[in-house]
C-alpha cells in the first residue's frame, strides 16, 4: 500500500491565485482530514470527511473548500490565495474515528503565498 | 472545545538521559490521548497512545502516563538516543458521537546530544 499520497510537494502561489492540493489514500479508510502546520503552532484541522459525499468544517476552514466524491480522494481547494495561507498542509486518514484508530499522514505540501 | 497545552516547547538532553514532555487538556470528556513524532521534513507518525481507562502504557523505551483527575498526561523516553531527536506532539479527543476533531498541542522539539 502507498498509504496517503499528497501532491504537489511544494508550490509557490501569487496572492489571489487558486490551486487544489491533491490527496488520495489506498487503505479504504472512511475518515479523511486536512491539517495545516505553522511553525510552533502544532496541527490545526481545516476540514474533515467521514465518508464519500460528507464533509465538515474543522477549526480553521476559512479560505478553503473540500470535496469527497470517492472514498480514496479528498482534495483541498484554495480559491483566493493569501499570505496567511503560507503553511505546510498535511492530509490524513483513519480507519474509524480519531478516538479509535490512529491517523495516517501524507508527506505534506509546503505552500508559499507571495 | 478542547484545548491542549504542551510543555516544554524545546528540550535538550544528553544521550542516555531521560526526557519527559507534559500536556494538559481542558475537556473532561476527552478519553483518547495519542502522541505523534515528527522528524525533520517528514510526516507525523503515531508512537504511542493511551485511553482514559488506563493509567500508564509502555512500549520499550517509551511510556505514557495519564492523570484524569488533574487532566494531564506525559510522555517519558528513557535511555534517549540521537534518533529520538524530533518534534513530539500530544493530542486529545473526546468520546462520543461526532468526535472527529483531534486537538494537538503545539509540539516539543527534542534534541538528543551525543
Amino acid at each position: 500500500n502507498a498509504g496517503v499520497t499528497q501532491t504537489p510537494k511544494f508550490r509557490i502561489l501569487k496572492i489571489g491565485q487558486s490551486m487544489t492540493l491533491q490527496c488520495t489514500q489506498d487503505m479504504n479508510h472512511n475518515y479523511m482530514y486536512w491539517y495545516r502546520q505553522d511553525p510552533g503552532m502544532g496541527l490545526k484541522l481545516i476540514y474533515y470527511s467521514v465518508g464519500a459525499g460528507i464533509t465538515d468544517k474543522g477549526e480553521v476552514p476559512n479560505g478553503y473548500n473540500v470535496s469527497r466524491s470517492t472514498t480514496e480522494d479528498f482534495p483541498l481547494r484554495l480559491e483566493l490565495a493569501a499570505p496567511s495561507q503560507t503553511s505546510v498542509y498535511f492530509c490524513a486518514s483513519s480507519y474509524t474515528t480519531g478516538n479509535n484508530s490512529p491517523l495516517h499522514f501524507g508527506n505534506g505540501t509546503r505552500l508559499t503565498v507571495t | 472545545g478542547e484545548n491542549v497545552e504542551q510543555h516544554p516547547s524545546t528540550l535538550s538532553v544528553q544521550e542516555g538521559d531521560s526526557a519527559v514532555i507534559k500536556c494538559t487538556y481542558s475537556d473532561s470528556a476527552s478519553n483518547y490521548f495519542p502522541w505523534y513524532k515528527q522528524e525533520l521534513g517528514k510526516r507525523p507518525q503515531l508512537i504511542i497512545d493511551i485511553r482514559s481507562n488506563v493509567g500508564e502504557k509502555k512500549d520499550q523505551r517509551i511510556a505514557v502516563t495519564l492523570n484524569k483527575t488533574a487532566k494531564h498526561f506525559s510522555l517519558h523516553i528513557t535511555e534517549t538516543q540521537p534518533e529520538d531527536s524530533a518534534v513530539y506532539f500530544c493530542a486529545a479527543i473526546p468520546s462520543g458521537a461526532g468526535s472527529y476533531q483531534l486537538t494537538f498541542g503545539k509540539g516539543t522539539k527534542l534534541s538528543v546530544i551525543p
